[in-house]
């Protein structure tokens, strides 16, 4: 089956500027998570998606980020305004079940320059 | 808040050798999981192995084994017979019993030698 993909691999805009990130989770995945590694630190969650809903959004940074998952399937990332601090990569991840043990897959990244 | 430490930013082992990686945690929660990322150079995050907590036993995935230790709060990663495709930025990851986010540690690249 395939991964996790995650469009574009790399994007470099300038500061200010609007950019949108795509994830496409492996098919029959319900859940859906984005994380975020900034150069050098951990990889940080930024947000849960049930299908369609938004479980838990509890690490988006702020208002400039805006998750969406119409019809439950794939899902963006837009940041507007970008700033220079949310330069980093943005993994995309999904699961078939929630909770357990169930394994998280990860697509290969966005990164993300602002400059 | 939970928090993972991984103190050792980079390491090297020669093939066929072994080599430990270390994870720390913190958490007051006593039910929760815990795993090993994988992600080799501009290739996607994979998933190496992974601990329940209220499993005495620690895990194995063929070469790779996990040292748990729930009281220490530590979850060493321990490579054996190194290959050169083993190469990688490793990730410990915690993740509660009753959510789905995983916390992670910021990682350890390993170089392996020929």
């Amino acid at each position: 089956e395939a991964g996790v993909t995650q469009f574009p691999s790399h994007s470099v805009i300038e500061k200010g500027q609007t950019v949108t990130l795509r994830c496409d989770p492996i098919s029959g995945h319900d859940n859906l998570y984005w994380y975020r590694r900034v150069m050098g630190k951990e990889i940080k969650f930024l947000l849960h998606f049930v299908k369609e809903s938004k479980q838990d959004e509890s690490g988006m940074p702020n208002n400039r980020f805006l998750a969406e998952r119409t019809g439950g399937t794939y899902s963006t990332l837009k940041v507007q305004p970008a700033e220079l601090e949310d330069s980093g990569v943005y993994f995309c991840a999904s699961s078939r079940l929630a909770g357990g043990t169930d394994t998280q897959y990860f697509g290969p990244g966005t990164r993300l320059t602002v400059l | 808040a939970q928090t993972v430490t991984q103190s050792q930013p980079e390491m090297s082992v020669q093939e066929a050798e072994t080599v430990t990686l270390s994870c720390t945690y913190d958490t007051s929660e006593s039910d929760y999981y815990l795993f090993w990322y994988k992600q080799p150079p501009s290739r996607q995050m994979i998933l190496v192995i992974r601990q329940e907590a209220y499993k005495q036993q620690n895990a194995t995935e063929n070469r790779f084994s996990v040292n748990f230790q729930k009281a220490a709060k530590s979850f060493s990663l321990k490579i054996s017979d190194s290959q050169l495709g083993d190469a990688a930025m490793y990730f410990c990851a915690y993740r509660s019993y009753n959510t789905d986010k995983l916390i992670f540690g910021t990682g350890t690249r390993l170089q392996v030698f020929p």
